[in-house]
């Protein structure tokens, strides 16, 4: 069990351009979520998965981001057409069960130019 | 949808002495409550949850937090503050299904010598 792991760390990309980020989940773990974090501000929902199945989507998940669970194993998460707006910190977690807290990963920090 | 405000951005205190920080929830049910603290850089690592049960919870580090169904609070106390608890520090509600996880805006700790 080495933990939630993200890839890549850092990701700088121009605007206009597609970017895909992934998420590894801890193996056992049944849920998987995805989370936004600008600077100074808490995590904000963005989907939630249970296995491969995509349960909840934020409003803040424009038709430009779309997230994938294949297999209920890893998932991606795909920004197309970014914009500058999009530039955060975005964080996967994944739990097991309804009585677990979640387990984050490092994140993925995405920069726009 | 459940919400949390931590009414303290930033805190300050010496080292050694005791910590409070204070968050307010708002959910129509017995919600499920959390503590996580992020490090510069770094993804939460959950300090403590509430799900049921005693009202006193324990967590890691020293930490503990007391849920007040009356107050809708879920404060998070240390009596001894090491310079290593410097970081932000999270409060989190979620639903009773525990796949809905929202977060407050954080709340800052500073560690003087």
């Amino acid at each position: 069990d080495t933990g939630v792991s993200q890839n890549p760390r850092h990701k700088i990309t121009k605007r206009g351009q597609n970017v895909t980020f992934r998420c590894d989940p801890i193996s056992e773990h049944n849920r998987l979520y995805w989370y936004r974090q600008t600077l100074g501000q808490g995590p904000e929902f963005l989907t939630y998965f249970q296995n491969e199945a995509q349960l909840e989507k934020s409003r803040l998940l424009s038709d430009r981001f779309s997230a994938e669970r294949p297999k209920g194993s890893f998932s991606t998460l795909e920004i197309q057409r970014t914009e500058q707006g999009d530039s955060a910190m975005y964080l996967c977690a994944s739990s097991l069960g309804q009585t677990n807290g979640y387990t984050f990963g490092s994140g993925t920090r995405l920069t726009v130019v | 949808a459940q919400s949390v405000t931590q009414p303290d951005i930033h805190i300050t205190v010496s080292e050694g002495a005791s910590l409070e920080l204070r968050c307010n929830y708002s959910y129509g049910a017995t919600p499920y409550l959390f503590w996580y603290v992020q490090s510069p850089g770094q993804g939460l690592q959950l300090l403590l949850k509430y799900f049921s049960g005693d009202t006193l919870v324990q967590g890691i580090k020293g930490f503990e937090a007391e849920f007040k169904r009356s107050q809708s609070s879920f404060n998070l106390r240390k009596p001894s503050v090491h310079w290593s608890d410097a970081a932000e520090y999270f409060c989190a509600v979620s639903d009773y299904n525990n796949n809905d996880m929202r977060f407050g805006a954080g709340t800052r700790l500073t560690v003087k010598p």
